[in-house]
């Protein structure tokens, strides 16, 4: 069926590494999706967000890249920091709810390493 | 500006008590919406607002009632608590985009931790 989900629930870096959370979909007529950052006991941040046209899009030391053919997102942080340390989930305009239609998946925990 | 404000930020309940969880936004926004998060789980839509006046359902509605007679305001009533309300809810709420989504301008709130004994 169709679902939004991250490959690994937890992901240890050293502080200053690069850091890639990868984000699996399967509803193939997705044509929008969403990085959020969740730091412990807030809402959630949007990072950054690719449309479907899209297959790279560069933020401010993150990368989200989108592989349609094998329906795969990932974002990519550059010189990982310990603020961020948070979990990281994805989101696609599938078959979800509300205006949006926003279906979320479950969340990356990145832990970053001294 | 404030915000998305979220209250309160910790609620314990009994079950069949009801409450309301208050949400509210000074950015003008015309879309609102409740989300639950539990352990293992994405965000889920519980009920979503277009508008003052409008609301309508998302994926998790029952045992939950909403009204918006205002733009700033979104309450989230729970009419008989259960324990399987015991999550973590999030309001949220953004512009809404002409063309969506716009979600850029999406804004979550703190959230309210809720326990159901």
């Amino acid at each position: 069926g169709e679902s939004v989900g991250l490959h690994l629930p937890t992901l240890s870096v050293q502080e200053g590494d690069n850091s890639i959370i990868n984000c699996a979909y399967s509803n193939s007529a997705s044509d929008y999706f969403i990085w959020y950052k969740q730091e412990s006991g807030k809402g959630p941040q949007f990072i950054i967000d690719i449309r479907s046209n899209m297959d790279k899009r560069q933020g401010q030391r993150v990368t989200v890249l989108l592989n349609k053919t094998v329906k795969h997102l990932s974002l990519q942080i550059a010189a990982t920091q310990p603020g961020d340390s948070a979990v990281y989930f994805c989101a696609e305009n599938g078959l979800g709810g509300g205006a949006d239609g926003l279906t979320f998946g479950k969340g990356t925990h990145l832990i970053i390493q001294p | 500006n404030a915000g998305v404000t979220q209250t309160p930020k910790f609620q314990v309940l009994k079950t069949g008590q009801s409450m309301t969880l208050q949400c509210a936004q000074d950015m003008n926004h015309e879309y609102m919406s409740w989300y639950r998060q539990d352990p293992g789980m994405g965000l889920r839509l519980i009920h979503y607002s277009v508008g003052a006046g409008i609301t309508d359902q998302g994926e998790v509605p029952n045992g939950y009632n909403v009204s918006r007679s205002t733009t700033e305001d979104f309450p989230l009533r729970l009419l008989s608590a259960a324990p399987s309300q015991t999550s973590v809810y999030f309001c949220a709420s953004r512009l809404l985009a002409g063309i969506p989504p716009s979600t850029d301008t999406q804004y979550f709130g703190p959230g309210t931790r809720l326990t159901v004994l």
